[in-house]
């Protein structure tokens, strides 16, 4: 089945760890994106990508870093200088034309140990 | 973009449809209506999207009024796996941020 898969479903930080996040999709979509999700809100844009090897910051990149050195992956790095990590962490992909929705992948929880 | 409005929660029966309306009044003529819908600690599923025409698939159908400042997602057979939260979001390609509001939540009972 193609889909968006998300690794790991739940994840912990120690203070001043970088942990990544993987996303991997195997629907030969050319744009992906990382969104953040807190209790009751709304998702909100970290980065997105809608190419290999290129990438754009979305509202709330600072403390956060991503590659796309592969049209299936876009790992997310959460960074030591990110201070307040905990969420919900969703990734999702698109084609290239221009109306079409976005899937997302099941999301990773991070948690701050 | 278009800002949406939609009411914070509904209850649905089970077996009936579930009629949850979208307010964007201010919408493009170049801005499509999506909608997703979110259950508890998973990703958000996409539903349907539509520019100006009605739109069906097999999950719903989405009602645009002519004017397109609000639209109505339509479930036909609420069944209690519909509990979740449903997001309307207005948007313009290219669509590279889908803004969730608080959505509606949903709560189909037996």
């Amino acid at each position: 089945d193609g889909g968006i898969t998300q690794s790991p479903k739940y994840l912990f930080r120690k203070e001043g760890q970088n942990v990544t996040l993987s996303c991997e999709q195997n629907l030969n979509h050319d744009a992906m994106y990382w969104y953040r999700q807190d209790p009751g809100q709304g998702l909100r844009l970290i980065y997105y990508s809608q190419i290999v090897n290129d990438f754009q910051k979305g509202d709330i990149a600072e403390g956060y870093s991503v590659s796309r050195e592969k049209k299936e992956s876009f790992p997310l790095t959460v960074t030591s200088a990110q201070k307040n990590p905990t969420a919900f962490y969703l990734c999702a992909s698109s084609t290239q034309a221009d109306n079409q929705p976005q899937h997302f992948g099941d999301g990773t929880r991070l948690s701050i140990l | 973009d278009a800002k949406t409005t939609q009411p914070p929660s509904m209850d649905c029966a089970e077996g009936r449809a579930a009629n949850l309306p979208c307010n964007h009044s201010t919408i493009s003529g170049n801005e499509y209506v999506y909608w997703y819908r979110q259950i508890h600690s998973q990703g958000p599923q996409y539903i349907i999207h539509g520019l100006k025409n009605n739109e069906t698939n097999e999950m719903a159908s989405l009602i645009i009024t002519e004017d397109r400042k609000s639209s109505t997602l339509i479930l036909p057979h609420a069944t209690l796996r519909d509990t979740a939260v449903y997001y309307c979001i207005v948007r313009a390609p290219p669509n590279n941020d889908m803004r969730f509001g608080a959505g509606t939540r949903l709560t189909v009972k037996p």
